[in-house]
């Protein structure tokens, strides 16, 4: 099965900062990349989609690009409503799709 | 509007069975992928299952064999029928639709598994 592997797992920023999460794949899965938002006692929202592509109504300072085994997801001028845990998770052409480990963003 | 609703979570004793439902509205269960997604407490995102369009189900492997997703074509519900229960099954669970990203999920129901 494909790992993923996210770094770093927190990180601490202040408002109007650049900030960036990796992820690495143990194994070649093209764009099949997905990067998601999660708040406690809410849904996970999906943010990114095939490495790069921004979700319908999801804010233009996400931004996520990469491909094959090495990805990178940013939040640019971060906001204090982007507190809360990111997730990467690969869709290689079978399950399981495994989620990365999650990075805790403060501020 | 697409709405999905989890239900049938709660406290069973390990060895024990359990069935969550994932009633959808505003879509069709069997035109879509449906997924099921869990999180310990404490912990992260966990990737359970997923029934396709065609009916194919997979799992993570420390479900298999243990945990079966069906679908409910009348009811339009996708069903998470849990059996031989462990511990390490508590945990908030979600479903999901999404073929590539999980772009409209649920709000969870909560199982726990405790003697």
């Amino acid at each position: 099965d494909i790992q993923m592997t996210q770094s770093p797992s927190s990180l601490s920023a202040s408002v109007g900062d650049r900030v960036t999460i990796t992820c690495h794949a143990t194994q070649d899965i093209s764009v099949n990349l997905n990067w998601y938002h999660h708040k406690p006692g809410t849904a996970p929202k999906l943010l990114i989609y095939d490495a790069s592509n921004l979700q319908t109504g999801v804010p233009s300072r996400f931004s996520g690009s990469g491909s094959g085994t090495d990805f990178s997801f940013t939040i640019a001028n971060l906001q204090p409503e982007d507190v809360g845990t990111y997730y990467c998770q690969q869709y290689d052409i079978l399950p399981p799709y495994t989620f990365g480990q999650g990075t805790k963003v403060e501020i | 509007e697409v709405r999905l609703a989890e239900s049938g979570g709660g406290l069973v004793q390990p060895g024990e069975s359990l069935r969550l439902s994932c009633a959808a509205s505003g879509i069709t269960v069997i035109n879509n992928y449906v997924h099921w997604v869990r999180q310990a407490p404490g912990k992260g995102l966990e990737w359970v299952a997923v029934v396709y369009t065609a009916g194919s189900t997979y799992y993570t492997d420390s479900v298999k064999g243990r945990f079966s997703v069906s679908r409910d074509s009348s009811k339009n519900t996708v069903s998470l029928h849990m059996d031989n229960m462990r511990v390490e099954d508590t945990g908030l669970y979600y479903c999901a639709r999404g073929q590539g990203g999980l772009y409209d999920w649920g709000q969870g129901t909560l199982v726990t598994v405790s003697s």
